[in-house]
């Protein structure tokens, strides 16, 4: 029984394409998450939502539009995507200070 | 604001000798304070977390962290590493927002932990 799903797991895709991840959490939480982690391992906030509202912002490019059709989903919709934008993204999903991830979705631009 | 500091990218220990990962964090409330794992193509699990209750945290795996307000400390240490020990670990400082959900987790840059046979 996955909290945190997101999908897919892998994406390989060309530049200047546009791609979706998807995520779903099933612990009825209020507020998600999508985490970029670089090359250097490094994790940074890129948007938050609690109820459907988008809280947190951070200086990410405007390719990258989160959606949330409900409060069990998150996603994450790419425009005209980079070499940069390789990566792998992370969901999460908290109700208080704890926050609960997903497997993460390994981007590779070519 | 809030930040956190892993004062050291790479650790590397033997086989059954303790272990010992450091962090500092800057904040300018009361934080919580987390210390999650990654082993290597995995997702992130959470080790343990301080809510500003008991200072002394108990994890999963053996895994202990002190919280000193006076320091601006929170590091992790287990007493006896394991060869499955081996993975990037990382310091987390939170918040909560006035929507009650964690407003945003600030990262460390993460401890890789080598663990020798």
């Amino acid at each position: 029984d996955t909290a945190v799903s997101q999908t897919p797991k892998y994406l390989v895709t060309q530049m200047g394409n546009d791609k979706s991840i998807k995520c779903e959490q099933n612990l009825g939480h209020d507020t998600m998450y999508w985490y970029k982690q670089d090359s250097k391992k490094f994790l940074k906030i890129m948007f938050s939502y609690n109820n459907k509202e988008l809280i947190i912002n951070e200086t990410v490019p405007n390719r990258f539009s989160p959606k949330s059709p409900d409060k069990a989903h998150l996603n994450l919709h790419i425009n005209s995507l980079e070499l940069g934008d390789s990566a792998v993204y992370f969901c999460a999903s908290s109700q208080e200070f704890e926050a609960f991830f997903g497997q993460g979705t390994r981007l590779t631009v070519v | 604001a809030q930040s956190v500091t892993q004062l050291d990218s790479h650790v590397s220990v033997s086989e059954g000798t303790p272990v010992l990962l450091r962090c500092n964090y800057s904040s300018s409330y009361s934080p919580s304070l987390f210390w999650y794992v990654q082993h290597p193509n995995k997702g992130l699990q959470l080790l343990l977390k301080y809510t500003s209750a008991a200072t002394l945290v108990k994890g999963i795996n053996g895994f202990e962290a002190e919280f000193k307000k006076s320091e601006t400390s929170f590091h992790l240490t287990k007493p006896s590493a394991h060869m499955s020990d081996a993975a990037e670990y990382f310091c987390v400082v939170s918040r909560l927002s006035s929507g009650g959900g964690a407003d945003g987790l600030t990262f460390g840059k993460g401890t890789h932990l080598i663990i020798q046979p």
